[in-house]
């Protein structure tokens, strides 16, 4: 998307890190967020991060935040093959946080 | 509890049809959203509601779309006439009231594949 871009694809071998980059252009983004979209499946949120953190980390997932040059990025730890799937970035803000505004989505392949 | 779900998964009309896509939220989540993602694109927001009211209708493309939401339990989409530049995938999603708990974490369906001929 025009205010929230993304490389299109990544490929990575099994056990390797993976990580997927994002940017935004919207400085009063108040949230940030990472879905994973399997075939056939809808959305999972994976995880979000509030625009006033740095870093969020949950199990294999680190979430690192640079509000200053507007970049998100999420790294895999030990990638598995189960990580193959489309992941988006988008950002909303407080006034309707429901309301995001997404990237065109990083096709993962992980590769045994 | 059931998920987001989503009707018709897969639907393919001519251009001139009406389809109309329907969306069940899940139950006891006030807001529900439109969203779509054409020609695999960035997913777009449609619009917004709250139980039956219609709180950000700002992303609809034009009125040919038409959003209900009757009762503020489920919620249809229809397209009328549809066009070839509306093909893609249409999601609802919904999240319960988030007050001032901050992010409001959405539930996504599968998603509805609209492909106009």
């Amino acid at each position: 998307g025009e205010d929230v871009e993304q490389s299109l694809f990544l490929s990575v071998r099994e056990g390797d890190s993976s990580v997927i980059n994002c940017t935004y252009t919207d400085s009063s983004s108040t949230y940030l967020y990472w879905y994973k979209q399997e075939p056939g499946a809808g959305l999972q949120l994976l995880t979000y991060i509030f625009s006033n953190m740095d870093m969020k980390q949950d199990q294999r997932l680190t979430v690192l935040l640079n509000k200053k040059d507007k970049h998100l990025s999420l790294r895999i730890a030990d990638t598995q093959t189960g990580d193959s799937a489309i992941y988006f970035c988008a950002e909303s803000m407080h006034t309707n946080a429901g309301k995001s505004t997404f990237g065109d989505g990083t096709t993962l392949t992980v590769k045994p | 509890e059931a998920g987001v779900t989503q009707f018709p998964s897969h639907s393919v009309i001519e251009k001139g049809q009406t389809v109309t896509l329907r969306c069940d939220p899940i139950s006891g989540h006030d807001n529900l959203y439109w969203y779509r993602r054409v020609m695999g694109k960035e997913i777009k927001f449609l619009l917004h509601f709250v139980k039956e009211s219609k709180q950000d209708e700002s992303g609809m493309p034009n009125n040919r779309f038409l959003a209900e939401r009757t009762g503020g339990t489920y919620s249809t989409l229809k397209v009328q006439p549809a066009e070839l530049e509306d093909s893609g995938v249409y999601f609802c999603a919904s999240s319960q009231d988030w007050g001032s708990s901050g992010a409001n974490v959405l539930t996504f369906g599968a998603g509805s594949r609209l492909t106009v001929l």
